[in-house]
């Protein structure tokens, strides 16, 4: 099928530890797997998107990696902050059409 | 603020009404999106456009829901004889075509109530 399979649904972590998302995907014609955030009651931005010809991406504390082969695409966020909590949600598609995942809610703990 | 910008932000409708919702995406941005989000859930994608071009609609899209983009600027969104189960947030999105990602910049959202 099309949809985004996305674990966990919540997540809670100590201020400072790291989290990981992860996601699973069926559609062998997915090439763009964006990462949004939702903050409560905001609109969903982009934090980090990765392409299928890349297996890894960093940005400062946040990093995606992607395993084409077993269909699954990942989440790190290291030395999570308080403002990281929010819900994040990925998707996978094209530039025409995205499928997101139910989303995962982020609390971090101070 | 030249973000997307979504009206109404909140709309209460009787089931039966018609409704209408208007977005106005980012100025040089040629593609357009709508999509749904109910609670606790991603969005779910409606409909897509480049330019006035209306490219990709979801399949599981009622007939009841239609949307235009006319001159390739603003966008409509109508849902017609409401049901309950159209109570969501929908959300306009746009994109600019020679970006090197393929963000989506999200409205604020209209959030519908159909009692």
């Amino acid at each position: 099928g099309e949809n985004v399979e996305q674990h966990p649904s919540t997540l809670s972590v100590q201020e400072g530890d790291s989290a990981v998302i992860k996601c699973t995907y069926s559609d062998s014609a997915s090439n763009y797997f964006p990462w949004y955030k939702q903050e409560l009651g905001k609109r969903p931005q982009l934090i980090i998107d990765i392409r299928s010809n890349v297996g890894e991406k960093k940005d400062q504390r946040i990093a995606v990696t992607l395993n084409k082969t077993a269909k699954h695409f990942s989440l790190h966020i290291t030395e999570t902050q308080p403002e990281d909590s929010a819900v994040y949600f990925c998707a996978r598609g094209s530039a025409r059409q995205l499928t997101f995942g139910s989303g995962t809610q982020l609390t971090v703990l101070p | 603020d030249t973000g997307v910008s979504q009206d109404p932000r909140h709309k209460i409708t009787k089931r039966g009404q018609n409704v209408t919702f208007r977005c106005d995406p980012i100025s040089e941005h040629n593609r357009l999106y709508w999509y749904r989000q109910t609670l606790g859930q991603g969005p779910e994608f409606l409909t897509y456009f480049q330019n006035e071009a209306q490219l990709e609609k979801s399949r599981l899209l009622s007939d009841r829901f239609s949307a235009e983009r006319p001159k390739g600027s603003f966008s409509t969104l109508e849902i017609q004889r409401t049901e309950q189960g159209d109570s969501a947030m929908y959300l306009c999105a746009s994109s600019f075509d020679g970006a090197y990602t393929g963000e989506l910049f999200f409205g604020e959202g209209s959030r519908l109530t159909v009692l």
